[in-house]
């Protein structure tokens, strides 16, 4: 079955203080894994698209890196506004739609 | 401004009663879909649409209908509303290919009672 499972469920940063998110997934024949971010009352916005193992995306204070099993959404001195729900996500095997997992809340108090 | 729009934003709509969630997008984009999210669930699948004139069901299809008569609306529709479908919809479209990122609107945010 495809799955694609998050860790931790909600995650508290002091500002500064950098971390990693998790994303698990057990879809065959992966043909992308994908990072959104979700403010409260709005749209996931997509950040990152990795597609094969050992390949890295950057963007200001986040970075995604991609293994043959899961992916990682590290965070590097992160500041009150990247506060906000990680959704990471993966095209079913049947190549119909994307498949989501339930997301990391982060919050970064300053 | 290119992107998705979904109207409305948010209903309170009395259960039995008939509803019709909009979507339009303007990227000419093939592939369109709607989630419906709820907490602790996540993102699910309700109906999906690879091209205009094609739909198919999704994960959680019951209770929900679509129609594609064109590349730009997708509208999602509740024929008897319960207030097991009190939930956020969000409705998002891509090029088509699976390996490209889906785009998504604001959501309509529906209270059945």
């Amino acid at each position: 079955e495809d799955q694609v499972t998050q860790s931790p469920e909600a995650l508290r940063l002091q500002e500064g203080e950098s971390s990693s998110l998790n994303c698990s997934y057990t879809v065959s024949g992966l043909r992308g894994l994908f990072w959104y971010r979700q403010d409260p009352g709005k749209g996931p916005e997509f950040l990152f698209t990795l597609y094969s193992a050992g390949e890295e995306k950057e963007k200001e204070r986040l970075k995604a890196t991609l293994t043959k099993k899961e992916s990682f959404l590290h965070i590097t001195a992160p500041k009150p506004e990247d506060s906000a729900t990680y959704l990471c996500a993966a095209p079913n095997q049947a190549g119909t739609a994307l498949i989501f997992g339930k997301g990391t809340t982060l919050s970064v108090s300053s | 401004i290119a992107g998705i729009t979904q109207a409305p934003t948010s209903q309170i709509l009395a259960a039995g009663r008939r509803m019709t969630l909009r979507c339009t997008q303007d990227m000419r984009h093939n592939a369109m879909y709607w989630y419906r999210q709820d907490l602790g669930l996540g993102l699910r699948l309700i109906h999906y649409s690879n091209t205009a004139g094609t739909t198919g069901k999704g994960e959680v299809p019951d209770g929900y209908s679509v129609s594609r008569a064109n590349t730009d609306d997708f509208p999602l529709t509740l024929a008897s509303a319960v207030p097991s479908q009190t939930s956020v919809y969000f409705c998002a479209s891509k090029v088509g290919t699976s390996n490209t990122e889906a785009f998504f609107g604001q959501g309509t945010r529906l209270t059945v009672v």
